[in-house]
């Protein structure tokens, strides 16, 4: 069964702080991974992951993907309160048609 | 860029009652379509996802089903509702010539009373 799974389910840190986010996948015929942010509606995008080991980033947040342990972090430095939301990570693969698995997101809460 | 349109934005219903949700695309052609629907403090759960014209595949065995008439129009329906069928209901494109990037459109709030 394909699967994708992160952790922390949730996390409380201090202003300032930085956080690293986790997901895992198993799935057949991977061809991307993304991470979404949700706050209080829709998820809206923040990466697409394709190859193993290539960093990308936007300003204090980056992300890694690392097929071989078909796994990826999300990584937010000095982290402020409009972080807090939830993280989704979301695992596209195709089998004849072209399907999307979500995780069940990390809680990131972040206090002054 | 794609724009995603849904309606209403929230929804009260009874159960028992019939539910139709309609999602509509801008500015893509082509696209893939999905539902998914979250509940409180949860990650998506795919329902339904669409490669073209009638072409729907459910995801789950439930009491809702999915129609696409129209290139760029996803409705999602129930001929009863259940209590279990309250959450964030999420429509969702995506196009091959963009990797399959999932844009979301604003989602529908539904409770079920």
């Amino acid at each position: 069964e394909d699967k994708v799974v992160q952790s922390p389910l949730s996390l409380v840190v201090h202003e300032g702080d930085t956080v690293t986010l986790n997901c895992s996948y198993e799935v057949t015929n991977f061809r991307s991974l993304l991470w979404y942010k949700q706050e209080k509606k829709a998820p809206t995008f923040l990466f697409m992951l394709t190859s193993s080991g290539i960093e990308k980033k936007s300003g204090r947040l980056s992300s890694i993907l690392d097929k071989k342990e078909l796994s990826s972090i999300l990584n937010i430095t000095a982290t402020q309160t409009g972080d807090s939301a939830i993280y989704l990570c979301a695992v596209h693969y195709s089998g004849g048609y072209q399907k999307v698995t979500f995780g069940t997101g990390t809680k990131l809460q972040v206090i002054p | 860029s794609q724009t995603i349109h849904q309606w209403p934005a929230t929804l009260v219903q009874p159960v028992g009652s019939p539910l139709s949700l309609e999602c509509t695309v801008e500015g893509t052609s082509n696209p893939n379509l999905y539902w998914y629907r979250q509940a409180a403090g949860r990650g998506l759960q795919l329902l339904f996802y669409s490669v073209g014209i009638g072409q729907i595949s459910s995801e789950v065995p439930q009491n809702l089903s999915a129609s696409r008439p129209q290139d760029r129009q996803f409705i999602l329906s129930s001929k009863k509702l259940l209590l279990s069928d309250s959450g964030f209901y999420l429509c969702a494109s995506a196009r091959l010539a963009e990797n399959y990037e999932q844009y979301f459109g604003p989602g529908t709030r539904l409770t079920v009373t």
